[in-house]
């Protein structure tokens, strides 16, 4: 089974804190994804990125930056927290050659204060 | 503009009492539509991809069907357990395996 870990379940932060949110998957995939969902606009896009060191920009990456330094791990990062950043954040991934699937981890719950 | 948009937003059922969810999409090039479920304080989990109008897929009580506008989740004698949000998601012919997300309907089946 596919296996799609992030580091935190719930996080507290202030506002003007860096912020680091970490995704491991297991199954060799290409494709990562980070997404944010809000009541009421679904899941939007910030970053995915399709190789090690490869990013590309989602619909919303504004005030986010992500790394991704080795095949099995991305990071998004939120330089300066700030309130209107309080969501839900999801990682997940996918091989490039099945990408039907995406295979989700069990999502970050960030507040910022 | 791409967009994929959901109906209803909620949705209360009577256990047994069988319904459809409507995903509607305009999307340029659909390579794939794609339904999750998604349980409270969880990430999304896979359900189905159709990819071409006239498809159908099945799961226990839920199968999926697809026109060339919409796609509808029909439950059939659902059960409290089918509680949950139903995303639907339309993937695009680009380079990359971008998948736009509809809101999604919150379903609540009562015992």
């Amino acid at each position: 089974d596919v296996k799609v870990t992030q580091s935190s379940r719930y996080l507290v932060k202030r506002t003007g804190e860096k912020v680091f949110l970490e995704c491991v998957q297991d199954m060799d995939h290409e494709n990562m994804f980070w997404y944010r969902q809000d009541p009421g606009l679904g899941l939007r896009l910030i970053y995915f990125s399709y190789d090690v060191k490869m990013k590309e920009k989602g619909d919303i990456p504004e005030g986010y930056s992500v790394s991704r330094e080795k095949k099995e791990r991305f990071s998004l990062i939120l330089e300066s927290a700030s309130t209107n950043q309080t969501s839900m954040y999801l990682c997940a991934s996918t091989n490039s050659y099945s990408t039907d699937t995406q295979y989700f981890g069990p999502g970050t719950r960030l507040t910022v204060l | 503009e791409d967009q994929v948009t959901q109906s209803p937003e909620a949705l209360r059922l009577q256990e047994g009492e069988s319904s459809s969810l409507n995903c509607s999409y305009t999307v340029s090039g659909l390579r794939g539509l794609f339904w999750y479920r998604q349980d409270p304080g969880k990430g999304p989990e896979f359900l189905f991809t159709l990819y071409s109008a006239g498809e159908e897929k099945e799961k226990e009580r839920l199968k999926a069907t697809l026109t060339k506008k919409e796609s509808f989740l029909h439950i059939t004698a659902p059960k409290p357990e089918d509680s949950a949000t139903y995303l639907c998601a339309g993937a695009m012919k680009t380079s990359y395996d971008k998948v736009i997300f509809g809101p999604g309907t919150s379903l609540s089946v009562i015992p």
